[in-house]
């Protein structure tokens, strides 16, 4: 029941921005944009996550359209160490709405290159 | 600081044993949940506790069960063990309520393989 759709795979050359696209048309009005990364089967890393505005730290860029139907993920600068699986997920509340739940998809394969 | 801890990080069973699987929040993190991961396919969601009550259950059965202690670390049991449950178990912890947008942290799994 995942409600986002992402390519499943990039290539991107190394020191290059890397631009992951993330769509999410169904998403409700107060459900979070989450971005997580997973590599070799080790536990997510969190990236980035949002609602509404734009959102940056020391990792990515997070860019959310203004309808809230897309949004893209931005790596400034790959490196070989950032080669990995890019999950974009919507945080979906469950039950009564006192819970919620991470709804992963497959992912986008983001392979950078020298 | 420590993240999220997991134990053990990896195990083998036999099917129709039991298994536990045990999980540490960041500290100050009041909300745990697990995910089941299958090789090949993104982490599913499993359940979701706060201040040590079950808040949300994925599409699991009722072989399926975990707790939340006082000092919010969790466990995760598995009873009667399937082939099909060899998988990467996920505990991932947060602050504050579980429907806010607070960033949720994963550990490192415990890799569960079930012959």
């Amino acid at each position: 029941d995942a409600k986002t759709t992402q390519p499943p795979s990039m290539d991107c050359a190394e020191g290059r921005a890397a631009n992951l696209p993330c769509n999410h048309s169904t998403i409700s009005g107060n459900e979070y944009v989450y971005w997580y990364r997973q590599i070799h089967s080790q536990g997510p890393q969190y990236i980035i996550h949002g609602l509404k505005n734009n959102e940056t730290n020391e990792m990515a860029s997070l860019i959310i359209t203004e309808d809230r139907k897309s949004s893209t993920l931005i790596l400034p600068h790959a490196t070989l160490r950032d080669t990995a699986v890019y999950y974009c997920i919507v945080r979906v509340a469950v039950g009564t709405g006192t819970a919620s739940k991470l709804t992963f998809g497959t992912g986008t394969r983001l392979q950078v290159t020298l | 600081d420590a993240g999220v801890t997991q134990s053990p990080t990896h195990l083998i069973k036999t099917r129709g044993q039991h298994v536990t699987l045990r999980c540490s929040p960041i500290s100050g993190h009041k909300s745990v949940s697990w995910y089941q991961q299958v090789l090949g396919q993104g982490p599913q969601f499993i359940f979701q506790y706060y201040e040590k009550e079950e808040r949300g259950r994925g599409n699991f059965p009722d072989r399926f069960s975990a707790r939340q202690f006082p000092n919010y670390s969790s466990e995760l049991n598995v009873n009667a063990l399937l082939l099909g449950d060899s998988a990467l178990y996920l505990c991932a912890s947060s602050q504050g309520t579980p429907a806010s947008g607070n960033t949720i942290y994963f550990g490192e799994g415990s890799w569960l393989t079930v012959v």
